[in-house]
């Protein structure tokens, strides 16, 4: 199986503050790397997709990057709204999916 | 509009079984794979498994695997979430999701509110 090492666990941050989060896939999963935020008592939101590409309607501070085995999520100039957990999830052509364990972001 | 909606919260002792619903509209149901995500109390989420309603092909990820059944009745453009004997550990909020493109490997843009289910005698 593949493992998804995400880091930090948490972090807290200013507003104005650029915020990186990185995911590490234990073997090559090239750009099958998807990133969701997660409000408390909501359901997921796809944030990025593929890797690098920005879902439909998320604000373009929001970028990914990254191929092969490891993987940014970078928030260009974090906002109040932005407070939330953060997780890679990977995908492959066995249609198996694995998250990574979060990243909390605060806002200071 | 692709929509999920999922059935209400749950309360069981444990050894009970259940069964839970995620009933997808606005699109073609059989068509298009629907995942189950387990997400503990305070905890990450985690990817159970997903199934095809239309040939009923399901995959499990290896941890849910005897753990639970995923099933759908294509007839109610439904797919459920099934215990035969519930533990304490199983008390979680279970969320439903889909690919609004229709592609399994898209993001799975599309999600149920979530289903919390508690386990305690």
């Amino acid at each position: 199986d593949i493992q998804m090492t995400q880091s930090p666990s948490s972090l807290s941050a200013s507003v104005g503050d650029r915020v990186t989060i990185t995911c590490q896939a234990s073997q090559d999963i090239t750009n099958h790397l998807n990133w969701y935020q997660q409000k408390p008592g909501k359901a997921p939101k796809v944030l990025i997709y593929d890797a690098s590409n920005l879902e439909t309607g998320v604000p373009s501070r929001f970028s990914g990057s990254g191929s092969g085995t490891d993987f940014t999520l970078t928030i260009s100039s974090l906002q109040p709204e932005d407070s939330a957990t953060y997780y890679c999830q990977q995908f492959d052509i066995l249609l198996t999916w694995t998250f990574g364990q979060g990243t909390k972001v605060e806002i200071k | 509009e692709v929509q999920l909606v999922q059935s209400g919260a749950e309360v069981k002792k444990p050894g009970e079984s259940l069964k839970i619903s995620c009933k997808g509209s606005g699109y073609s149901f059989t068509n298009y794979w629907i995942g189950w995500v387990r997400q503990m109390p305070g905890k990450g989420l985690e990817w159970m498994g997903i199934i095809y309603p239309g040939d009923s092909d399901t995959r499990y990820t290896p941890s849910f695997q005897g753990q639970v059944t995923i099933s759908a009745d294509k007839s109610i453009s439904t797919a459920f979430l099934k215990w035969s004997s519930l533990k304490a550990s199983d008390t979680a909020m279970y969320y439903c999701a889909t690919p609004s493109s229709g592609s399994v490997l898209d993001a799975f843009d599309v999600w149920g509110q979530g289903t919390m289910v508690t386990v305690s005698s």
